[in-house]
């Protein structure tokens, strides 16, 4: 069974940092591109980061690019998201998905349970 | 960016009756090298995250039930529930991954 386990979320003040991980189980993590997307509270789905299976290509959003880095290691079957510079428009539920398909831009066939971040003071 | 704009922003529907949810992209997302459209719809109960329905535009993702399609072409798509059940009020998304992915604003089934 596929499983998806994000961790690393909390409160944090603005301006700072925080690192994401997402523990992948049940497939084999290495042949699989992998995203990041997040959700505001009560607010809807915005795809975030894109990494592909050998780390070789990674995508952001415009409103994340120069402040996160997405990255994985595939011996720990693990995925990650370094986020810097946080604002609250940065507050939500973050979400690591896997790519159905080969290709940068795809649809998401496996998510986590989703982890919180809170950027307030 | 692709925007994706669905509509209605929230559906009332009776057990039994079908649904329909209207999503449109800014631009085309067929692609003229595979004849494919770059949708997906997922949907999203409370508490959890979204599940993949549909994508490809049609094709029905392994244990979606099949009163679930998708349809549309080019601009304009549609996920239609044929006799809606008690376990589909949730949120539904539609998706475009022909460009940098992004997401439609969500439509909200409920039971009459």
């Amino acid at each position: 069974e596929v499983q998806l386990v994000e961790s690393g979320g909390g409160l944090v003040q603005p301006g700072g940092s925080l690192r994401l991980s997402c523990a992948a189980s049940g497939f084999t993590f290495s042949t699989y591109s992998m995203n990041w997307v997040r959700q505001a509270p009560g607010k809807g789905l915005e795809w975030v980061s894109y990494i592909d299976s050998s780390s070789g290509t990674v995508y952001y959003a415009d409103s994340v690019k120069g402040r996160f880095t997405i990255s994985r290691d595939n011996a720990k079957s693990s995925l990650y998201l370094q986020m810097n510079g946080l604002r609250a428009e940065d507050t939500a539920v973050y979400y690591c998905a896997r790519n159905l398909g080969s290709g940068g831009s795809f649809c998401y066939d496996h998510w986590g349970q989703g982890t919180l971040v809170t950027v307030s003071s | 960016d692709i925007v994706m704009t669905q509509s209605p922003d929230s559906l009332v529907v009776s057990l039994g009756e079908r649904a329909t949810i209207n999503c449109k992209s800014s631009q085309s997302i067929l692609s003229s090298s595979n004849n494919k459209n770059y949708l997906a719809w997922y949907q999203q109960k409370p508490g959890q995250p979204p599940k993949l329905l549909i994508y490809w535009a049609s094709t029905r993702e392994s244990g979606v039930p099949d009163r679930l399609s998708g349809s549309g072409s080019g601009t304009d798509f549609t996920l239609t529930i044929s006799s809606l059940q008690a376990e589909d009020v949730a949120v539904y998304y539609c998706q475009q991954y022909f460009g940098s992915p992004t997401f439609g604003q969500g439509t909200k089934l409920e039971i009459k």
